[in-house]
């Protein structure tokens, strides 16, 4: 089993819509979870991170944390245009002593 | 400047040539951290600096070599390279050799082709 898991996508939903992106992890004793966003051609930037069960908001933005069933997501809610990018899952492993990406899930957001 | 700078931006390099890409970060982080991105592959960790010394090296061919001077620069030299190796580089930094509870920040990447 690979160590972290997305759904590669695309994922297209209409604007207005909440997108709905889904990381799995393998490892029990992950202890910090992170999204970052990737633009076409850029490098990935941090937009969320969470540690705790339950969900976490930052504006349009809220994390979602299941450590019995070893899942993180990321909810988007009035989904734009601007939002269309590859969305990368980062989950410490080890008890923090690595840090590993997911593959992405790539999102397009329809005018 | 602000942020994790990275240099140079593009680089075109034939198999028998030698080159180094330079990260500088400005946030006074003690960790940085080299990344490899291939085309439909997840990022790969290849080197980890904490407070100036190396702590991973995730079995990276010897062609690649890095190299931190200080806790606010990073290089990585390159030479030899193979075609496979074209990919975008990119450098990131933390306060914490793991990251665990701030995340990275990264660089702006170098993107490799090897020729």
């Amino acid at each position: 089993q690979k160590e972290v898991e997305q759904n590669s996508g695309p994922l297209s939903v209409p604007e207005g819509a909440i997108a709905s992106l889904n990381c799995t992890y393998s490892d029990r004793g992950s202890q910090s979870f992170f999204w970052y966003r990737q633009y076409s051609g850029k490098s990935p930037e941090l937009i969320m991170s969470i540690y705790s069960n339950g969900d976490k908001e930052d504006g349009r933005f809220t994390a979602q944390l299941n450590k019995a069933s070893q899942y993180v997501s990321l909810l988007i809610r009035d989904s734009q245009p601007s939002d269309s990018a590859t969305y990368l899952c980062a989950v410490t492993l080890n008890y923090g002593q690595n840090f590993v990406f997911g593959p992405g899930t790539r999102l397009s957001v329809l005018p | 400047e602000t942020g994790v700078t990275q240099t140079p931006r593009h680089l075109v390099m034939g198999m028998t040539n030698k080159k180094s890409l330079k990260c500088e970060q400005h946030l006074g982080h003690n960790a940085m951290y080299w990344y490899k991105q291939s085309a439909k592959k997840p990022l790969e960790l290849m080197f980890v600096y904490s407070l100036e010394e190396r702590v991973e090296n995730n079995s990276v061919p010897s062609r690649f070599s890095p190299e931190c001077p200080n806790s606010s620069h990073l290089f990585l030299h390159l030479h030899t390279l193979q075609p496979e190796d074209s990919a975008l580089y990119l450098c990131a930094s933390s306060q914490g050799s793991s990251g665990t509870n701030y995340g990275y920040t990264f660089g702006s990447g170098t993107r490799l082709t090897v020729v």
